[in-house]
């Protein structure tokens, strides 16, 4: 079964301190991993996908197939970074269907 | 450019009644896939759509339904509402073909209550 697991639903951390929100996931095959994050009063955006190997915002991801995680690091967490982040799965290529993890709050604190 | 746009934002029915929520792509865009957020379920798949035809779906019962105009603009259907159909209606849009990327964009949701 196609699963993407997001195991805390709350992390909170002081400003400046480094961040990783976990992702795991579950699919036979390669599957092409995203982070999407809403902000306060903002539509759901992409974040970054594991396939371009980017960093945004100073957030990276790295796909380990071997342990079928995709989380997201930052070294040093600002303000701005609250936000709900979701990891995202995408099975079949040039398609729309994603499947969601249930979302992670991420909270920084002054 | 113009984001994905959809409406109407709020809406109250009551149980038993229909509903049909609509969504306009980004010029260019496609493919529109309509996903359902609720506190308890998160978001979860209902359908996709490219050129007119439903090319994905997801777990839904029947009462959920979808289409495609040529212009690319999307509809969903629910029918006979219940309760748990309460929740916010995301219609997403990509762009397909020569520079996909897989990002979809997102409205802003239809935020269904159903009482």
């Amino acid at each position: 079964a196609q699963r993407v697991t997001q195991p805390e639903k709350l992390l909170s951390v002081f400003k400046g301190a480094p961040v990783e929100l976990k992702c795991n996931y579950s699919y036979s095959g390669s599957p092409e991993l995203f982070w999407y994050v809403q902000y306060s009063r903002q539509r759901l955006q992409l974040l970054l996908r594991h396939i371009s190997r980017e960093s945004i915002k100073g957030f990276t991801a790295d796909l380990n197939k071997g342990e079928t995680s995709f989380h997201l690091k930052k070294p040093f967490a600002q303000e701005e970074d609250s936000a709900m982040y979701y990891c995202a799965l995408r099975g079949s290529s040039n398609t729309g269907k994603l499947i969601f993890g249930q979302g992670t709050t991420l909270q920084v604190k002054p | 450019k113009a984001g994905v746009t959809q409406t109407p934002r709020y809406l109250i029915k009551t149980r038993g009644q229909q509903v049909t929520l609509s969504c306009s792509p980004i010029s260019g865009h496609r493919s529109v896939s309509w996903y359902q957020q609720t506190p308890g379920q998160g978001l979860q798949f209902l359908f996709e759509y490219f050129s007119e035809t439903q090319r994905n779906k997801g777990n839904f019962p029947g009462r959920f339904s979808g289409r495609q105009f040529s212009n690319s603009r999307s509809e969903m259907n629910v029918s006979t509402l219940e309760l748990g159909d309460s929740a916010l209606y995301l219609c997403a849009s990509s762009k397909t073909g020569t520079g996909y990327t897989g990002e979809l964009f997102f409205g802003e949701g239809s935020r269904l209550t159903v009482l």
